[in-house]
């Protein structure tokens, strides 16, 4: 069984902190990390994906990969009550002939004013 | 552009019904999947199609599960007979090909058996 982990949370951070999202997989092979957003009552939606060591950002978001540790990770700064939502880790995985993501249980992130 | 469909939004029937899901990927994407998302077990993957034809369908639960993808632009999941545990929501994705190409989700289908 190919895993990803993750802290199902709560993890509770105040307005303005930056908030961090940690996700460990199993599977040495992997080659690309997906991290989607899923507000209460509605679809994932992707926020970022990666697929080298080291970091990557896109505006208030950072993931980092350290293939090596087999650890991805999301910082979101300067957090805000509207990045309250369930945060999917996923990990692209050879299936069949082609792939599949392969998800995390999410963790939930609560931003207090 | 429009993204992937899934119809019906809602879905209410009682045990043993027929339930048909639908599901129109995002024109282009030769990677259509089905999922089921419940709060004990997160988001399982059913079955994914590539270029129409199923690759895998390990996920599926047991035969009451079915899917067909007929053409390029539309697919279906069959659950026939429903049994209360079959209540979850069940998302439609596509994706490209490429390793680093994401999946985009349909809205859901929420379905709960009486």
């Amino acid at each position: 069984q190919k895993e990803v982990e993750q802290n199902s949370g709560p993890l509770s951070v105040p307005e303005g902190a930056i908030a961090s999202l940690n996700c460990t997989y199993s599977d040495r092979g992997s080659q690309s990390f997906f991290w989607y957003r899923q507000y209460s009552g509605k679809s994932p939606e992707l926020i970022m994906f990666i697929y080298s060591n080291g970091d990557k950002e896109d505006g208030r978001f950072t993931a980092q990969l350290n293939k090596a540790s087999q650890y991805v990770s999301l910082l979101i700064r300067d957090s805000q009550p509207s990045d309250s939502a369930t945060y999917l880790c996923a990990v692209k995985v050879p299936l069949g002939s082609g792939y599949a993501l392969n998800f995390g249980k999410g963790t939930s992130l609560l931003v207090t004013p | 552009d429009a993204g992937v469909i899934q119809s019906p939004r809602h879905e209410v029937t009682e045990m043993g019904q027929e339930v048909t899901l639908r599901c129109k990927p995002i024109s282009g994407h030769d990677y259509l999947f089905w999922y089921r998302q419940t709060m004990m077990r997160g988001l399982e993957l059913l079955i994914y199609f590539n270029n129409n034809v199923p690759i895998d369908d390990s996920g599926m639960p047991e035969d009451r599960f079915s899917a067909k993808m007929p053409n390029a632009s539309f697919s279906t999941l069959k659950i026939q007979p429903s049994e209360p545990r079959d209540s979850a929501v069940y998302f439609c994705a596509s994706s490209f090909t490429r390793v680093d190409q994401p999946q985009h989700f349909g809205d859901g289908t929420r379905l709960s058996i009486l």
